[in-house]
Protein backbone atom coordinates (compact mmCIF):
# COMPACT_ATOMS: atom_id res chain seq x y z
CA UNK A 1 0.00 0.00 0.00
CA UNK A 2 1.33 3.47 -1.02
CA UNK A 3 0.58 6.12 1.33
CA UNK A 4 -2.07 8.85 0.83
CA UNK A 5 -1.22 11.96 -1.27
CA UNK A 6 -1.27 14.89 0.62
CA UNK A 7 -0.01 18.63 -0.23
CA UNK A 8 3.65 19.21 1.40
CA UNK A 9 2.23 22.52 2.64
CA UNK A 10 -0.35 25.43 2.91
CA UNK A 11 -0.69 28.63 4.00
CA UNK A 12 -3.62 31.05 5.15
CA UNK A 13 -3.99 34.59 7.08
CA UNK A 14 -5.77 34.47 10.28
CA UNK A 15 -9.42 34.30 9.42
CA UNK A 16 -9.06 33.42 6.07
CA UNK A 17 -10.48 29.64 5.27
CA UNK A 18 -7.76 26.61 4.03
CA UNK A 19 -8.33 23.27 2.80
CA UNK A 20 -6.09 20.08 2.76
CA UNK A 21 -6.79 17.52 0.62
CA UNK A 22 -6.56 13.50 0.73
CA UNK A 23 -5.65 11.37 -2.29
CA UNK A 24 -6.62 7.84 -2.14
CA UNK A 25 -8.08 4.75 -4.31
CA UNK A 26 -11.05 3.17 -4.62
CA UNK A 27 -9.62 0.50 -2.30
CA UNK A 28 -9.17 3.09 0.13
CA UNK A 29 -10.55 6.51 0.51
CA UNK A 30 -13.40 5.87 -2.01
CA UNK A 31 -14.34 2.71 -0.52
CA UNK A 32 -14.92 3.10 2.86
CA UNK A 33 -16.33 6.10 4.93
CA UNK A 34 -13.63 6.08 7.98
CA UNK A 35 -11.36 8.82 7.01
CA UNK A 36 -9.64 10.85 9.86
CA UNK A 37 -7.67 13.98 10.17
CA UNK A 38 -4.72 14.60 12.69
CA UNK A 39 -3.23 17.55 14.01
CA UNK A 40 0.11 17.64 15.41
CA UNK A 41 2.21 20.59 16.58
CA UNK A 42 5.95 20.23 16.74
CA UNK A 43 6.89 17.81 19.53
CA UNK A 44 3.94 16.77 20.23
CA UNK A 45 1.24 13.49 19.81
CA UNK A 46 -0.86 13.75 16.85
CA UNK A 47 -4.80 14.95 18.16
CA UNK A 48 -7.78 13.30 16.30
CA UNK A 49 -9.57 16.40 14.57
CA UNK A 50 -12.61 14.28 12.28
CA UNK A 51 -13.28 11.00 12.05
CA UNK A 52 -15.64 8.82 9.74
CA UNK A 53 -14.71 12.08 7.08
CA UNK A 54 -16.75 14.59 8.33
CA UNK A 55 -17.80 13.92 12.71
CA UNK A 56 -15.92 16.14 14.60
CA UNK A 57 -15.27 14.91 18.36
CA UNK A 58 -16.21 16.80 21.28
CA UNK A 59 -14.00 19.47 22.07
CA UNK A 60 -12.72 20.31 18.37
CA UNK A 61 -13.76 23.29 17.00
CA UNK A 62 -16.59 23.86 14.49
CA UNK A 63 -13.91 25.84 12.52
CA UNK A 64 -12.55 22.43 11.47
CA UNK A 65 -14.85 20.24 8.48
CA UNK A 66 -14.21 17.19 6.75
CA UNK A 67 -15.50 15.65 3.45
CA UNK A 68 -14.59 13.28 0.63
CA UNK A 69 -15.16 13.30 -2.96
CA UNK A 70 -14.70 10.37 -4.97
CA UNK A 71 -11.40 9.03 -3.84
CA UNK A 72 -10.39 12.31 -2.21
CA UNK A 73 -10.90 13.33 1.37
CA UNK A 74 -10.59 17.18 2.55
CA UNK A 75 -9.98 19.25 5.66
CA UNK A 76 -11.05 22.65 5.68
CA UNK A 77 -10.33 25.09 8.22
CA UNK A 78 -12.20 28.38 8.31
CA UNK A 79 -11.27 31.29 10.17
CA UNK A 80 -8.13 30.63 10.69
CA UNK A 81 -5.90 31.06 13.93
CA UNK A 82 -2.52 30.85 14.54
CA UNK A 83 -2.70 27.81 16.89
CA UNK A 84 -3.96 26.14 13.80
CA UNK A 85 -0.66 26.01 12.40
CA UNK A 86 0.51 22.58 12.36
CA UNK A 87 0.82 19.50 10.49
CA UNK A 88 -2.10 17.48 9.22
CA UNK A 89 -2.28 13.79 8.69
CA UNK A 90 -5.30 12.21 6.97
CA UNK A 91 -6.07 8.46 7.66
CA UNK A 92 -8.28 5.65 5.55
CA UNK A 93 -8.79 2.67 6.53
CA UNK A 94 -8.43 -0.13 4.18
CA UNK A 95 -8.36 -3.24 6.30
CA UNK A 96 -5.85 -1.73 7.80
CA UNK A 97 -4.85 2.06 8.23
CA UNK A 98 -3.19 3.81 5.98
CA UNK A 99 -1.41 7.74 6.66
CA UNK A 100 -1.15 10.31 4.24
CA UNK A 101 2.60 11.93 3.91
CA UNK A 102 1.03 15.00 6.02
CA UNK A 103 0.25 18.76 5.34
CA UNK A 104 2.65 21.96 7.32
CA UNK A 105 -0.07 24.58 7.37
CA UNK A 106 1.41 27.77 7.87
CA UNK A 107 -0.85 30.66 9.27
CA UNK A 108 0.81 33.99 7.82
CA UNK B 1 -10.83 9.97 30.58
CA UNK B 2 -8.42 7.33 28.86
CA UNK B 3 -4.28 7.89 28.95
CA UNK B 4 -2.01 6.15 27.45
CA UNK B 5 1.83 6.05 28.07
CA UNK B 6 4.59 4.58 26.36
CA UNK B 7 7.76 2.98 28.03
CA UNK B 8 10.92 1.14 27.06
CA UNK B 9 14.58 1.54 26.10
CA UNK B 10 15.64 4.70 24.53
CA UNK B 11 18.55 3.17 22.85
CA UNK B 12 18.65 -0.36 20.98
CA UNK B 13 21.66 -2.03 19.29
CA UNK B 14 21.31 -3.03 15.60
CA UNK B 15 19.96 -6.46 15.16
CA UNK B 16 18.60 -6.76 18.51
CA UNK B 17 14.75 -6.64 19.53
CA UNK B 18 12.95 -3.45 20.68
CA UNK B 19 10.78 -3.47 22.57
CA UNK B 20 8.17 -0.83 24.45
CA UNK B 21 4.85 -1.09 27.00
CA UNK B 22 1.83 1.06 26.50
CA UNK B 23 0.45 1.49 29.93
CA UNK B 24 -3.46 2.79 29.68
CA UNK B 25 -4.89 4.15 32.81
CA UNK B 26 -8.29 5.93 33.51
CA UNK B 27 -9.95 2.95 31.86
CA UNK B 28 -9.59 -0.53 31.39
CA UNK B 29 -8.21 -2.34 28.67
CA UNK B 30 -10.68 -4.90 28.25
CA UNK B 31 -13.83 -2.40 28.50
CA UNK B 32 -15.63 -1.83 25.14
CA UNK B 33 -15.02 -3.39 21.90
CA UNK B 34 -11.66 -1.41 21.16
CA UNK B 35 -8.51 -2.10 19.24
CA UNK B 36 -5.08 -0.90 20.68
CA UNK B 37 -2.40 -0.07 18.53
CA UNK B 38 1.36 1.05 17.86
CA UNK B 39 2.59 3.87 15.64
CA UNK B 40 5.92 4.98 14.73
CA UNK B 41 7.19 8.27 13.05
CA UNK B 42 10.48 8.87 11.97
CA UNK B 43 12.16 13.04 12.61
CA UNK B 44 10.82 14.90 10.04
CA UNK B 45 8.79 11.90 8.32
CA UNK B 46 5.24 10.79 8.28
CA UNK B 47 3.26 8.50 10.77
CA UNK B 48 3.31 4.81 9.91
CA UNK B 49 0.83 2.41 11.59
CA UNK B 50 3.09 -0.72 12.95
CA UNK B 51 -0.05 -2.85 14.10
CA UNK B 52 -2.76 -3.47 16.37
CA UNK B 53 -4.22 -6.02 18.72
CA UNK B 54 -8.05 -6.76 20.35
CA UNK B 55 -8.56 -7.23 23.82
CA UNK B 56 -9.05 -11.37 22.88
CA UNK B 57 -5.66 -10.99 21.41
CA UNK B 58 -6.38 -10.91 17.63
CA UNK B 59 -3.73 -9.16 16.08
CA UNK B 60 -3.11 -7.47 12.51
CA UNK B 61 0.21 -5.95 11.24
CA UNK B 62 1.70 -3.91 8.83
CA UNK B 63 2.55 -6.26 5.89
CA UNK B 64 5.71 -4.38 5.83
CA UNK B 65 6.98 -4.83 9.13
CA UNK B 66 4.62 -8.28 9.57
CA UNK B 67 7.61 -10.87 9.46
CA UNK B 68 9.41 -8.55 12.41
CA UNK B 69 6.49 -7.22 14.50
CA UNK B 70 4.80 -8.83 17.48
CA UNK B 71 2.02 -7.11 19.77
CA UNK B 72 0.25 -8.93 22.86
CA UNK B 73 -1.97 -7.50 25.37
CA UNK B 74 -1.47 -8.17 29.18
CA UNK B 75 -5.27 -7.31 30.45
CA UNK B 76 -3.89 -7.71 34.51
CA UNK B 77 -1.72 -5.11 34.22
CA UNK B 78 -3.70 -3.01 31.34
CA UNK B 79 -0.95 -3.05 29.50
CA UNK B 80 -0.12 -3.76 25.64
CA UNK B 81 3.35 -4.26 24.18
CA UNK B 82 5.46 -4.48 20.99
CA UNK B 83 8.43 -6.40 19.60
CA UNK B 84 10.19 -5.31 16.83
CA UNK B 85 13.10 -7.96 15.67
CA UNK B 86 16.52 -7.47 13.74
CA UNK B 87 16.01 -3.59 14.03
CA UNK B 88 18.38 -1.25 11.73
CA UNK B 89 18.91 2.91 11.89
CA UNK B 90 15.47 3.13 9.82
CA UNK B 91 13.73 1.77 12.81
CA UNK B 92 14.82 5.02 14.29
CA UNK B 93 11.72 7.08 15.50
CA UNK B 94 9.30 8.25 17.88
CA UNK B 95 6.98 5.22 18.88
CA UNK B 96 3.52 6.28 19.66
CA UNK B 97 0.66 3.90 21.43
CA UNK B 98 -3.00 4.63 20.89
CA UNK B 99 -6.36 3.43 21.53
CA UNK B 100 -8.18 2.34 17.86
CA UNK B 101 -7.47 0.29 15.13
CA UNK B 102 -7.63 3.19 12.88
CA UNK B 103 -11.12 4.10 12.84
CA UNK B 104 -10.13 6.21 14.35
CA UNK B 105 -7.12 6.53 16.60
CA UNK B 106 -7.84 8.39 20.02
CA UNK B 107 -6.47 8.91 21.90
CA UNK B 108 -2.83 8.73 21.73
CA UNK B 109 0.44 8.65 24.15
CA UNK B 110 2.73 11.07 24.27
CA UNK B 111 5.37 8.91 22.54
CA UNK B 112 8.63 7.37 23.10
CA UNK B 113 11.99 8.17 21.33
CA UNK B 114 13.88 4.85 20.12
CA UNK B 115 17.60 5.14 18.69
CA UNK B 116 19.03 2.50 16.90
CA UNK B 117 22.40 3.07 17.48
CA UNK B 118 25.90 0.45 18.42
Amino acid sequence: QSALTQPRSVSGSPGQSVTISCTGTSSDVGGYNYVSWYQQHPGKAPKLMIYDVSKRPSGVPDRFSGSKSGNTASLTISGLQAEDEADYYCCSYAGSPLFGGGTKLTVL
Amino acid sequence: QVQLQESGPGLVKPSQTLSLTCTVSGGSISSGSYYWSWIRQPAGKGLEWIGRIYTSGSTNYNPSLKSRVTISVDTSKNQFSLKLSSVTAADTAVYYCARGGGRPFDPWGQGTLVTVSS
